[in-house]
């Protein structure tokens, strides 16, 4: 089980961004994030909890371990208002999180 | 460059089957496990089921296990998902996503097609 909070936020261009998911049982590091823009199929971003993936903006960052992990934009461009998904392995059953969904203030 | 395009979803009764399709390119199919997500309207995003790059091992979302078939043809790099007896809650867009290396995550994803299941 994963608990994304908030399940949504509003926020203005250059705002830091934090959004928070939390696992039923500790995940050691094995988290990713992913970001979903409406129509669109979704988008690895953070895998491993903190490793950027290629070609990603360094506007974003993932910290945490264990049960507790945190997606940070640092400042929020016009093109990051989207849905994020935190996404966990456990079990060969791989969970997303409910989403988090990024609105425009 | 990557790419994963999925075929077959269709407006299909309350009860019926389908087969969705995969075509893959731009990578060694074969080394790869590669899964199916969906997405009902409106909702998030639900892991259904996964194959590994050989095709011995499969895995199944409780949602659909007993009712679905996971499948690939390496010599078609083509991922396969039949679907049976279709439910109201099967009603979403079907990803088609290849694992990391690790399995752990979903590196590429389809375009999606939509299944609508009705009455």
């Amino acid at each position: 089980q994963l608990t994304q909070s908030p399940s949504s936020l509003s926020a203005s261009v250059g705002d830091r961004v934090t959004i928070t998911c939390r696992a039923s049982q500790g995940m050691s590091t094995f988290l990713a994030w992913y970001q979903q823009k409406p129509g669109k199929a979704p988008k690895l971003l953070i895998s491993s909890a903190s490793t950027l993936e290629s070609g990603v903006p360094s506007r974003f960052s993932g910290s945490g371990s264990g049960t507790d992990f945190t997606l940070t934009i640092s400042s929020l461009q016009p093109e990051d208002f989207a849905t994020y998904y935190c996404q966990v392995l456990n079990s060969y059953r791989w969970t997303f999180g409910q989403g988090t969904k990024v609105e425009i203030k | 460059e990557v790419q994963l395009v999925e075929s077959g979803g269709d407006l299909v009764q309350r009860g019926g089957s389908l087969r969705l399709s995969c075509a893959t390119s731009g990578f060694t199919f074969s080394k790869y496990a590669m899964s199916w997500v969906r997405q009902a309207p409106g909702k998030g995003l639900e892991w259904v089921s996964t194959i590994s790059g050989n095709g011995v091992a499969t895995y199944y979302a409780d949602s659909v296990k007993g009712r679905s078939t996971i499948s690939r043809d390496n010599s078609k790099s083509t991922l396969y998902l039949q679907l049976n007896t279709l439910r109201d809650e099967d009603t979403a867009v079907y990803y088609c996503v290849r694992d990391t290396s690790g399995w752990y995550y979903f590196d590429y994803w389809g375009q999606g097609t939509l299944v609508t299941v009705s009455s």
